[in-house]
């Protein structure tokens, strides 16, 4: 079956620009996982949804970075007035559900911005 | 807080040689143990998990993994190791609290003819 995809893998903005990052998860994985992931670095969790629900946001950087799963399917990452301090692969992952759960991840997006 | 350290950034090794690449964690609690690989341009994918019982774990690839609670370690073994193991390692950890894993730096295993 399909594994989770992102798109687009690759995105290049203009600092102050706003970017948005799709996910769509594997059917039926009723866990969304965002993570950040810098140069050299392992990933860096963002935020956490649980069908419909951000259960946890506590990695958002700032006020700037929002992520929404309305129909508990695909997500989307917003990042308003993107700085260079955002470039970065964002990687998503789902699972099944909780913690036991392999989480399995999609390709990610690198964000580069100038 | 939890956190995960990865001893070594760069492993090289020779091709069929045994390779072993060292994680330890921190955590108060009890912990899922996970080890994933990078290859270039591509996600993660799970190499093998630890989550309770045999303290042994084996994995895709030939791979396994201890888990030793007095050391809080979790090294990844694998013993003899081919040119398509070059990618980068990872090790994971994540308690029965949250659902989020906790990564570590990453070793770069390089794999020589």
């Amino acid at each position: 079956g399909a594994g989770v995809s992102q798109s687009p893998r690759y995105k290049v903005a203009k600092r102050g620009q706003d970017v948005a990052l799709r996910c769509d998860p594997i059917s039926g994985h009723v866990s969304l996982f965002w993570y950040q992931q810098a140069l050299g670095q392992g990933p860096e969790f963002l935020t956490y949804f649980q069908n419909e629900a951000q259960l946890d946001k506590s990695g958002l950087p700032s006020d700037r970075f929002f992520a929404e799963r309305p129909e508990g399917s695909v997500s989307t990452l917003k990042i308003q007035r993107t700085q260079q301090e955002d470039s970065a692969v964002y990687l998503c992952a789902s699972s099944l559900g909780g913690g036991r759960d392999t989480q399995y991840f999609g390709p990610g997006t690198r964000l580069t911005v100038l | 807080a939890q956190s995960v350290t990865q001893l070594d950034s760069q492993v090289p090794v020779f091709e069929e040689a045994p390779v072993e690449l060292r994680c330890n964690y921190s955590s108060s609690v009890s912990v899922y143990l996970f080890w994933y690989v990078q290859y270039p341009n591509q996600g993660l994918q799970l190499l093998l998990k630890y989550l309770s019982g045999s303290t042994l774990v084996k994995g895709i690839n030939g791979f396994e993994a201890e888990f030793n609670k007095s050391q809080t370690s979790f090294h990844l073994r694998k013993p003899s190791v081919h040119i398509s193991d070059t990618a980068e390692y990872f090790c994971a950890v994540s308690d029965h609290n949250t659902d989020k894993l906790i990564f570590g730096t990453g070793t770069r295993l390089q794999v020589f003819p």
